[in-house]
Formats: structure tokens, sequence, C-alpha cells
């Protein structure tokens, strides 16, 4: 059972560039949720998709976008990266509760 | 804004003893709470969950117990083994999708 997988697992970008962070689950779930976790931190929400077709903000939006494809897939966009969005990305997905997550994308923005 | 926060950032325990990680929210109106276990290089992991309705609830070696009194939560793990060295969340949601997030208690078991 693969649950929740993220690509890539490591990234490190350029101030200034863009990029994808990519997110499939196959538990069949209705919501997916992009979280971010920094150090000695808990996990803040970003943006989450209740269901397909649909997309909200989180606690921390700013400088994100999302885009669900279909059921399966949420995708995270960082347009322009900035170095206060180094951090470890975690994508999850649930039924109603418990969420269920990925192992994460460590991404480094220099 | 309203968080959910831990007592104690670091945890150390004896092989075998009981741990007990405690957790304070402030949202009066979550009615879910969750603990997660997040071990080195890998995402969160259910452990166990309560609503409300409820004050105690028990799973394999772990218990949570929830006072709405005083806005407190708590995780009982049962036995510690040296596999539950991680890190624990609690986090809470009022509405079902927003989940908030304590900034987590590390625990390390001692041989």
């Amino acid at each position: 059972n693969a649950g929740v997988t993220q690509t890539p697992k490591f990234q490190v970008l350029k101030t200034g560039q863009s990029m994808t962070l990519q997110c499939a689950q196959d538990m069949n779930h209705n919501s997916m949720y992009w979280y971010r976790q920094d150090p000695g931190m808990g996990l803040r929400l970003i943006y989450y998709s209740a269901s397909e077709g649909t997309t909200d903000k989180g606690e921390v939006p700013n400088g994100y976008n999302v885009s669900r494809l279909n059921k399966r897939e949420f995708s995270l966009r960082l347009e322009s990266a900035a170095p206060s969005q180094t951090s470890v990305y975690f994508c999850a997905s649930s039924r109603q509760q418990p969420q269920h997550f990925g192992d994460g994308t460590r991404l480094s923005i220099l | 804004g309203e968080s959910v926060g831990l007592h104690l950032p670091t945890l150390s325990v004896q092989e075998g003893d009981n741990s007990i990680i405690n957790c304070a929210y402030s949202n009066s109106a979550s009615d879910y709470f969750i603990w997660y276990k997040q071990e080195s290089g890998k995402g969160p992991q259910f452990i166990i969950d309560i609503r409300s309705n409820m004050d105690k609830r028990q799973g394999q070696r772990v218990t949570v117990l929830l006072n709405k009194t005083v806005k407190h939560l708590s995780l009982q793990i049962a036995a510690t083994q040296p596999g539950d060295s991680a890190v624990y969340f609690c986090a809470e949601t009022s509405n079902d999708y927003k989940l908030s997030f304590g900034a987590g208690t590390t625990v390390t078991v001692r041989a």
C-alpha cells in the first residue's frame, strides 16, 4: 500500500525560481492537504482541498498556489521561491479524520 | 489566534516505564483531538484520536485522556519501548479539516 506519495523527496532552489511539489494518494480520500514544518515547530496548514474541485486557504497560504488535479492528486506551487520558504513540506489526505501523511519534501532555497 | 501547545518539549523515559505526554489547547470549540508520532525523516503517523463527547479512549499500549474543563489532552504509553522514541504531536480541529498542531514533545527511551 503506497498511501500518500510525495515527489521529489529533496530539492534545492535558488531565490526566485519556481517549483511544483507533487502529491498523490491511492486511498480514495476526498480531502487533501499541504503543510509545512519548520524546525522545532508543529505542522502549519498551507492549503487544503475538502473535495475534488475545491481549494481553501489554511494558516500560511502566502507565496503558494495549489491545484487539485483530480481526486488522487494535489500539487503545491511556489511561483517565486524565497529563503523563508525553506522547510519540509508534507501532503496529507483523509476521508474526514484522521489525516494520513506522506514522508515529505525537504526544500532548501538559497 | 488560538493554538495547541505541549507542556514539555522533551521527555526521557526508562524502557519499560509508562510515558505521559501532555498537551494544552485553547480553542473551546475544538471537538476532535488527535495524537501523531513522527520518526526522523518520516511523516506524522496516526496513533489515536478522541472526540469531545468522550474523556478517554484506549488503543494498543496507548490511552488518550481529554479534560475539557481545563482544556487538557494527554497521551499515555504503557511499557515504553525503544521504538517509541520519536516526536509526538497533538492536534485539534473544530471543523474536520483544519488541524492545528502543537510544537511537539521529543520522547527518548533509555535502555
